[in-house]
């Protein structure tokens, strides 16, 4: 079985600028999350998806953050305009129903660093 | 709401040393308890889960109890191995969706 993909690893840009992330969950899985993780610290949740709605976003800086799941398969969260303070991993997550107590499988995540 | 607490590292260990790496929680229901690996430029792997009082959890030599009445969950291996070497995350989810908090994770070091 295929892993949650992630592109691109690693993102160099100047703050201002924008930038996006590619997430493929694992076939079949209905919930896909993306979430923050600044270094030292445990990765937060920004965004939940069920299919293509969403089921939780309280998180999510709205102002400069967006994200979409069209057709309920890939993701692509986006940036615009990036801080400094958005330096960190952005890992992508899915689960087969997203039912509690069911564990979710992680991509490898893409390292984001603002200069 | 929910939070996590584990234990600060770096937990630096020998070869064949018992480990244990701390963990308690704060939750408002009735959660199910994980504890994830990620080693080092990758992401994270599920090691072990509990999703009832009393459970426990093991792999690869690993194993964790869901203690209830001490809201607590450690992780635990009796002989590590220098493979063992990476940061630990416990999480929890609470409620209808699997939405987990994590704690702020634990990085183990093991010598040879």
């Amino acid at each position: 079985e295929a892993g949650v993909a992630q592109s691109p690893r690693y993102k160099i840009i100047e703050k201002r600028q924008s930038v996006a992330f590619w997430c493929n969950p694992i076939s079949g899985h209905a919930t896909l999350y993306w979430y923050q993780q600044i270094l030292g610290q445990g990765p937060k949740l920004l965004i939940q998806f069920q299919n293509n709605g969403v089921v939780d976003d309280s998180q999510l800086p709205k102002d400069r953050f967006s994200a979409e799941r069209l057709k309920g398969v890939d993701s692509t969260l986006k940036i615009q305009p990036a801080k400094l303070e958005d330096s960190a991993v952005y890992l992508c997550a899915s689960s087969p129903t997203g039912e509690a107590g069911q564990p979710q499988h992680f991509g490898d995540g893409t390292r984001l660093s603002i200069l | 709401g929910n939070s996590v607490t584990q234990m600060e590292g770096p937990v630096t260990l020998s070869e064949e040393a018992f480990l244990t790496i701390n963990c308690t929680y704060t939750a408002t229901g009735y959660p199910s308890l994980f504890w994830y690996v990620q080693y080092p430029g990758e992401g994270l792997q599920l090691l072990l889960k509990a999703t009832k009082a009393d459970d426990k959890g093991s792999n690869k030599g690993f194993e964790a109890t869901y203690r209830k009445e001490t809201t607590s969950f450690h992780l635990e291996k009796g002989s590590v191995q220098v493979s063992d070497s990476a940061v630990y995350f416990c999480a929890l989810s609470d409620g209808g969706y699997s939405t987990l908090t994590f704690g702020k994770g634990t990085m183990l070091l093991v010598s040879p």
